[in-house]
């Protein structure tokens, strides 16, 4: 029953560094996203995945990657952290079109 | 123009009072919506979704008006664990059928 799970929950960066944000989910959903929360603000797409193999840009991608290996992980890598990344990660999957998404809890990243 | 446009509010209400929240969509292609319900420093939750049909959920009522582009959410009989912030929410067509957020608005119910 873990849905959609995201590790590590916290953590804190210093500018410059890099770091993996893991995402992985067991409900077989082939859409899979990455979104970022400011403070006040709404999610913003990062970066999307309609199946294994297959990723596209969202709103705001820049400073980021991703990779989609397999249907269950889509990890998210942040290359040269900056503070203007400091937010809230969340990761997302929903079975396909007009389907509800399920997120994961959320990785609290601060860039320092 | 925001894609998904809501007022922030907050709206602080009585318990026991209904409260109407409204959001409006400019990409006319959208092809589904959604009202989410986020806690503070929680994920998202789906809350309902919105039919062209209007659809209720025990005390909740969404309606969707597509020549108006404009959504509604309801709440009759407000608790103190409705306080939230709720986020609406369009699908597009094509592009991963991305999901798009408003900003979401605040509800605080008071006893």
């Amino acid at each position: 029953n873990a849905g959609v799970t995201q590790t590590p929950k916290f953590r804190i960066l210093k500018i410059g560094q890099s770091m993996t944000l893991q995402c992985t989910q067991d409900m077989n959903h082939n859409y899979m996203y990455w979104y970022r929360q400011d403070p006040g603000m709404g999610l913003k797409l990062i970066y999307y995945s309609v199946g294994a193999g297959i990723t596209d840009k969202g709103e705001v991608p820049n400073g980021y990657n991703v990779s989609r290996s397999t249907t269950e992980d889509f990890p998210l890598r942040l290359e040269l952290a900056a503070p203007s990344q400091t937010s809230v990660y969340f990761c997302a999957s929903s079975r396909g079109e007009a389907t509800e998404a399920f997120f994961g809890q959320g990785t609290r990243l601060t860039v320092v | 123009r925001k894609e998904v446009e809501q007022d922030p509010g907050p709206f602080n209400v009585p318990e026991g009072a209904t409260v109407a929240f409204n959001c409006t969509y400019s990409n006319s292609a959208s092809q589904s919506f959604f009202w989410y319900r986020q806690d503070c420093r929680k994920e998202p939750k789906l809350l309902m979704s919105v039919y062209s049909s209007g659809n209720e959920d025990g005390r909740f009522t969404a309606q969707l008006n597509r020549a108006s582009q404009y959504i509604s959410l309801l709440i009759r009989d407000s608790k103190l664990s409705d306080s939230a912030t709720y986020l609406c929410v369009s699908r597009g067509a094509g592009g991963g059928n991305k999901l798009t957020f408003g900003t979401g608005t605040q509800l605080k119910v008071e006893l």
